[in-house]
């Protein structure tokens, strides 16, 4: 079984709709949790650290729940620039474990 | 956040020869390092990981005596792809976790193409 799990998508939505992603994963141990983003034929960059309080950063809100081992993040009010891979990432000690990535794409 | 910078960003060499691509943790203390690879339109794939000082931890399946992971202070460490063949043409990333930064951040990669 995979450490993290994501739905590859694509998902494609409209300029200003809402989208959520999930990401599941499998090691109860997991210390810390986070977003990254990843633009074609670029490097990830860091978007979001995940608390178990949630948190929210402009549009974007991530959520943690231990108990069902899953994150989330929200973005409301998409933007076109919005369009790229998400990352969920997964960290124990010094392993960092990478899910697939999902693609979202925003349409005008 | 920090900066992690990656050079060459782009190389070209020819079957058989040798590439070394740097890492650098430019404004903080990078313990551990992380060496990536990812392949047009595939997700990241993990090769190695190495905490300056300490030889490298490979994942399955990467070679160690082809990939040379080099990681001797806190802010550098080296990847040479040792008698490159066209198969490994690829996308290399680095990133770096360390003091005070303990999320990964993320070189701006290295395009390696090997004709």
């Amino acid at each position: 079984r995979k450490e993290v799990e994501q739905d590859p998508g694509p998902f494609n939505v409209p300029e200003g709709a809402t989208v959520a992603f999930n990401c599941t994963y499998s090691n109860s141990a997991s210390q810390s949790f986070f977003w990254y983003r990843q633009d074609c034929r670029k490097e990830p960059k860091l978007l979001m650290s995940v608390y178990s309080s949630g948190n929210e950063d402009g549009r974007f809100t991530a959520q943690l729940n231990r108990a069902s081992q899953y994150i989330s993040l929200l973005i409301r009010d998409s933007k076109l620039s919005d369009s790229a891979t998400y990352l969920c990432v997964v960290n124990i000690g010094n392993q960092f474990y990478f899910g697939t990535g999902t693609s979202l794409t925003v349409i005008p | 956040g920090a900066v992690v910078s990656q050079h060459p960003s782009w190389v070209i060499c020819k079957s058989g020869t040798s590439v070394k691509i740097e890492c650098r943790s430019l404004d903080f203390q990078a313990t551990t390092m992380f060496w990536y690879r990812q392949f047009p339109k595939q997700s990241l794939m993990l090769m190695a990981t190495s905490n300056e000082g300490s030889k490298a931890t490979y994942e399955q399946g990467v070679e160690k005596d082809k990939f040379l992971i080099n990681h001797a202070s806190l802010t550098l460490s080296t990847l040479t792809v040792t008698s490159a063949h066209p198969e490994d043409s690829s996308f290399y990333i680095c990133s770096a976790s360390g003091i005070p930064h303990y999320e990964q951040y993320f070189g701006p990669g290295t395009r390696l193409t090997v004709t």
